[in-house]
């Protein structure tokens, strides 16, 4: 069974940095591309970054473009996302999911962590 | 950038049937995926390619994508379905995946 386990969110504070982690299980995790995907408090789902299977590929949403960096460690079976410079609307709950698929054009997130919430706030 | 809508919310009595649309331009040329999240809860992934279950996803959810508009259909509506629901196709030019705006299913 596939386990995803995210952990380091917290409070922090506006411009200040954090780092999420994502502890994979139960899979090859080099075989897949990961997301980090996010839901602010009452909101709908709104993707963050993808990487592909050997972090030789990423794609960041324009909102965090030039703060945000995902990054992976094969050999840890973990995913992760630096968040520097934060604003009060990165609030929320961050979770990563497994990508699956054929090819650009059929991905989707097949497998989702519990999340971790992160709070900006002054 | 692709976008996908969604209607805020639908209302079923339970045992009815309740259709979920998601409209998109020409996205009967994409596929499709859908996402199911109940309050407190992470989302999970009900229908993907159009109208494939993952293993353990009740036959009672199928999908549907032609033309402007794919659809999530649930068969004999339960109270234990009441959730979020979202659609999501992937941008390939991009490379990203997209979100509709999500539909909240009420079972009456």
């Amino acid at each position: 069974e596939v386990q995803l386990v995210e952990s380091g969110g917290g409070v922090v504070r506006p411009g200040g940095s954090l780092r999420l982690s994502c502890a994979a299980s139960g899979l090859m995790f080099d075989d897949y591309g990961m997301s980090w995907v996010r839901q602010a408090p009452g909101k709908g789902l709104e993707w963050v970054s993808v990487i592909n299977w050997n972090g030789g590929s990423t794609s960041y949403a324009d909102s965090v473009k030039g703060r945000f960096t995902i990054s992976r460690d094969n050999a840890k079976n973990s995913l992760y996302l630096q968040m520097d410079s934060v604003r009060v609307e990165d609030t929320a709950i961050y979770y990563c999911a497994r990508r699956r698929g054929f090819g650009s054009g059929s991905y989707y997130l097949d497998s989702w962590g519990q999340g971790t919430l992160v709070m900006v706030s002054p | 950038s692709y976008v996908l809508t969604q209607a805020p919310s639908v209302s079923v009595a339970p045992g009815k049937t309740a259709k979920i649309t998601c409209g998109g331009n020409s996205i009967g040329r994409k596929s499709v995926h859908w996402y199911q999240q109940k309050p407190g809860q992470a989302p999970v992934l009900v229908i993907h390619h159009n109208s494939d279950r993952p293993s353990g996803i009740p036959e009672r959810f199928s999908g549907s994508n032609s033309g402007n508009t794919a659809t999530l259909t649930i068969s004999r509506v339960e109270a234990g379905d009441e959730a979020d629901y979202y659609c999501q196709v992937w941008d390939s030019s991009s490379d990203h995946p997209v979100f509709g705006g999500g539909t909240n299913l009420t079972v009456l």
